[in-house]
């Protein structure tokens, strides 16, 4: 059964430093997604992702956060300085229609030290 | 402000209960999902509604959305210890997005 992928499982990672996390949607699906959940706390959106091009960001997606589909396959988040608080579970998604539902990834664990 | 309010939080009831799940919002949304979440994976997908007043059963699940497309509940007959988890709602607002409530912690004990 297809299913999103996503690595590292989970990464520990200095404040201040850059992240990538690294995601590969389902093959045929066309818009893409990150999340986040903070540590006991609610699945929050990210960005949504759409023939290269990013469709909706959320205000937590600030100046520090970027996304890109580099080769077809992968889909990537970069975090350029990390900070403490970005430490959560990211989560990506990806869908074939537009409105349609969600398959997520397993998820990257990201702890910023 | 809390777009989606998912109630309960936590619930804890014993095996063969019944039991109901609440998500309300002030929105309409296009759709509304149920997710289940096992602790340290993504959520996955339960059930999607569409259509107002729309009701879905999933074995003992029945899930209803709200004739305004505003609300809607989840609710467990005869629940069992597998049903354990974390259960999220998500509304698909006009633009694929889907925006979570906070989660319902469900326990059922044996």
């Amino acid at each position: 059964e297809p299913e999103v992928t996503q690595t590292p499982s989970h990464q520990v990672t200095q404040m201040g430093q850059e992240v990538i996390l690294r995601c590969v949607p389902i093959s045929n699906h066309l818009y893409f997604y990150w999340y986040r959940q903070i540590l006991g706390q609610k699945v929050e959106f990210l960005v949504s992702f759409y023939n290269n091009e990013i469709s909706e960001k959320s205000e937590i997606f600030d100046d520090q956060f970027s996304v890109e589909r580099p080769d077809g396959s992968n889909f990537t988040l970069k975090i350029r300085s990390t900070k403490l608080e970005d430490s959560a579970m990211y989560f990506c998604a990806s869908a074939t229609v537009y409105g349609g539902e969600l398959f997520f990834g397993e998820g990257s664990r990201l702890t910023v030290l | 402000t809390q777009l989606l309010e998912q109630s309960p939080q936590f619930l804890s009831i014993q095996e063969g209960e019944n039991l109901t799940v609440y998500c309300n919002s002030s929105s309409v949304f296009s759709s509304l999902q149920w997710y289940r979440q096992e602790p340290g994976e993504g959520p996955v997908l339960l059930v999607t509604v569409v259509t107002g007043g729309e009701v879905k059963k999933l074995k003992r699940l029945t899930f209803q959305f709200g004739d305004a497309r505003k609300d809607s509940s989840l609710h467990i007959t005869a629940a069992q210890p597998g049903d354990t988890g974390l259960y999220l709602c998500a509304g698909a607002l006009w633009g694929n997005k889907l925006v979570f409530g906070a989660g319902t912690i469900l326990r059922v004990k044996s």
